[in-house]
């Protein structure tokens, strides 16, 4: 069974919108986290939450909130969508710690157009 | 801004052979580096990792840290075609549980 799912795979979307990206973990982590992978670029970590609290926030822009309703989701939310946020968005989980692995979920590859 | 180096972007090997992966970090500071291992249209998955100088085997994975040259490799013995994929280093900023990734290297190991 998949231990962290990421729904949905995959999303279209037009400039301007919203949309939300939901991602649930059944590893019994305490912390999660957002990734983006975006073409030809390294993974790029953009979020992590503990105990459902934002630990640390690389994001520039406030149009990317996670939401986290209970323990093992965390959710993240994109408003006035634009093409250029067109990546795929991995959510991962880990024990508390840097000295922890991160378990990565399967990815929802998002198309802004 | 902390970063991650990998070379080369891609390495072709025959199976069997050995392949050899190497990887830059700007911080010593860091707590722990990580291998990961990336398929098409999947998420990365944890190989292994390294806290110490020195090396650490784990079956046919050998990885091998300086601290002081900022240096990691990855090798993977006896490569089978199974182990074609993206191979991603990465470290934990010290202070921050954030793993920050190099580019990766396309493995493709013929058979």
């Amino acid at each position: 069974d998949p231990k962290i799912i990421q729904k949905p795979k995959y999303l279209v979307a037009v400039t301007g919108s919203e949309k939300i990206l939901i991602c649930e973990q059944y590893l019994g982590h305490n912390a999660m986290y957002w990734y983006r992978q975006s073409a030809k670029k390294p993974l790029e970590f953009m979020f992590s939450y503990s105990y459902q609290k934002l630990m640390d926030n690389q994001t520039a822009s406030s149009r990317f909130q996670p939401q986290s309703s209970k323990k093992n989701h965390l959710d993240l939310q994109i408003t006035a969508l634009k093409p250029d946020d067109s990546a795929t968005y991995f959510c991962a989980s880990s024990q508390q710690g840097d000295s922890y692995e991160q378990y990565f979920g399967p990815g929802t590859r998002l198309t802004v157009l | 801004q902390e970063k991650v180096q990998q070379s080369p972007e891609s390495l072709i090997v025959p199976e069997g052979a050995m392949s050899s992966l190497n990887c830059t970090f700007s911080n010593s500071a860091s707590q722990s580096i990580w291998w990961y291992q990336q398929h098409p249209g999947k998420g990365p998955e944890a190989l292994i990792s390294i806290f110490s100088n020195g090396n650490k085997k784990e079956g046919r994975l050998t990885v091998y840290l300086n601290r002081a040259s900022l240096h990691v490799s990855l090798h993977i013995r006896d490569s089978q075609p199974s182990d074609s994929a993206v191979y991603l280093c990465a470290f934990a900023s010290s202070g921050s549980w954030q793993l920050i990734f190099g580019s990766g290297t396309q493995l493709t190991v013929m058979p």
